[in-house]
């Protein structure tokens, strides 16, 4: 298994040039996850997916978009970047079992800059 | 909503020495899971140790252990014999049994074991 994968591993964007940042899982996991991490601030939940055509917002969505068309990848679309948009981006993924703890596998992370 | 607090925004030890590191928490909820993870520079996120709520024993991992205090909702994470290679940012986490089980993060404490 790959476990969770991410592209690109860095990008520079100029402000408003819109982009795609990729994740994708082979372990079958319902649950797919964004984060933004940014210095003082922990881990940031930006959207997440508990299954393929399912998606809601986290703490911090505005400016992102997401989409959930198969069970194993969970695109992440900046429309319009902006320069506080500037920031790691983790994807993860977990099995959803009801109360039963399922591990969350994160991807290696995107660091985003936008000039 | 959930939140989860490092007051310990950078902490340094000399190698071999014991240290514990901070996390408190504010939740309603009497189901839970809390967590440490780990990230070196690689960025790569790995999780140290896992705590249920439920569980009155505190977890242990090797050079890892935790205190639980469940009424004082406090978390704190000891790390015993302390070696160059724990040098990393340090993250608290909490999970809610049931619902999203969405992760929510402390703002991280940087851990900087000296030889």
């Amino acid at each position: 298994n790959a476990g969770v994968t991410q592209t690109p591993k860095f990008q520079v964007l100029k402000t408003g040039q819109s982009m795609t940042l990729q994740c994708a899982q082979d372990m079958n996991h319902e649950y797919m996850s964004w984060y933004r991490q940014d210095p003082g601030m922990g881990l940031r939940l930006i959207h997440y997916s508990v299954g393929a055509g399912i998606t809601d917002q986290g703490e911090v969505p505005n400016g992102y978009n997401v989409s959930r068309s198969t069970t194993e990848d969970f695109p992440l679309r900046l429309l319009s970047a902006a320069p506080s948009q500037t920031s790691v981006y983790f994807c993860a993924s977990r099995m959803t079992s009801g109360s039963v703890y399922n591990e969350q596998f994160f991807g290696p992370g995107t660091r985003l800059t936008v000039l | 909503a959930q939140t989860v607090t490092q007051s310990q925004p950078e902490m340094s030890v000399q190698e071999a020495e014991t240290v514990t590191l901070s996390c408190t928490y504010d939740t309603s909820e009497n189901n839970y899971y809390l967590f440490w993870y780990k990230q070196p520079p690689s960025r790569q996120m790995i999780l140290v140790i896992r705590q249920e709520a439920y569980k009155q024993q505190n977890a242990t991992e090797n050079r890892f252990s935790v205190n639980f205090q469940k009424a004082a909702k406090s978390f704190s994470l000891k790390i015993s014999d302390s070696q160059l290679g724990d040098t990393a940012m340090y993250f608290c986490a909490f999970m809610n049994i049931g619902g999203a089980q969405k992760l929510v993060f402390g703002q991280g404490t940087r851990l900087t074991i000296n030889p």
